[in-house]
């Protein structure tokens, strides 16, 4: 099993939906980060999250560290939200993570207008 | 600001070869991680470079190997490349130590196929 599990694995919608994409890991960690892999390759960094719920936009992360899940949500989506998205969990490692992310296999979305 | 910068962006070479990469952060930023793209194992860390220090290293062998300049500017190295060291290999930079309190800026990558 992998400590960083994502689902669903591929998500298809309309233009206008409300999107929700979610991230379980088994690990303790210091943070959880949203990455967001357009064609070609390159990933942005959506958000870093270690507590809460952050807001960008139509993008909306929560993270419930007790359950130790994330969820990605898309309000009034749009056919250029479609990338793959990715969590990625840094350890808990006393502060010497550095970098070493693990990462979960990613949510192929596809929006049609 | 450039965002961070990869070189080469495609790479051939064959089985048995060397490839170095390399990799220029975000000006200021002090914190160079490493990280490979596989269809079937996904992203993986590789190692992440801190003031010229490696001070974290993942699950590869010693063939990947890499270095960090005072510059800041990174590079990594695969010796003998292997026909599964195809991959898209992507660096990414933060501005302080890289803790879990910042974020990451991902290069574009550069993308090796090994024939």
């Amino acid at each position: 099993k992998n400590e960083v599990e994502q689902s669903p694995q591929n998500l298809t919608a309309q233009e206008g939906e409300f999107i929700t994409i979610n991230c379980s890991y088994s690990v303790g960690i210091s943070a959880l980060h949203w990455l967001q892999q357009h064609p070609g390759g390159g990933i942005v960094s959506l958000f870093m999250l270690s507590s809460g719920k952050k807001k960008h936009g139509r993008l909306i992360a929560t993270i419930n560290i007790q359950e130790k899940h994330s969820s990605l949500h898309i309000t009034a989506s749009h056919p250029r939200d479609s990338a793959v998205y990715i969590c990625a969990a840094l350890p808990n490692a006393g502060g010497t993570s550095y970098g070493k992310l693990t990462f979960g296999q990613g949510t192929i979305l596809t929006v049609h207008p | 600001k450039a965002g961070v910068t990869q070189t080469p962006r495609y790479l051939i070479k064959t089985r048995g070869q060397q490839v170095t990469l390399s990799c220029s952060p975000i000006s200021g930023h002090r914190s160079v991680s490493w990280y490979q793209q596989t269809p079937g194992q996904g992203l993986q860390f590789l190692f992440e470079y801190f003031s010229e220090t490696q001070r974290n290293k993942g699950n590869f062998p010693g063939r990947f190997s890499g270095r960090q300049f005072s510059n800041s500017r990174s590079e990594m190295n695969v010796s003998t490349l292997e026909l599964g060291d195809s991959a898209l290999y992507l660096c990414a930079s933060s501005f302080l130590a890289g803790g879990p309190q910042e974020t990451q800026y991902f290069g574009p990558g550069t993308r090796l196929l090994v024939l």
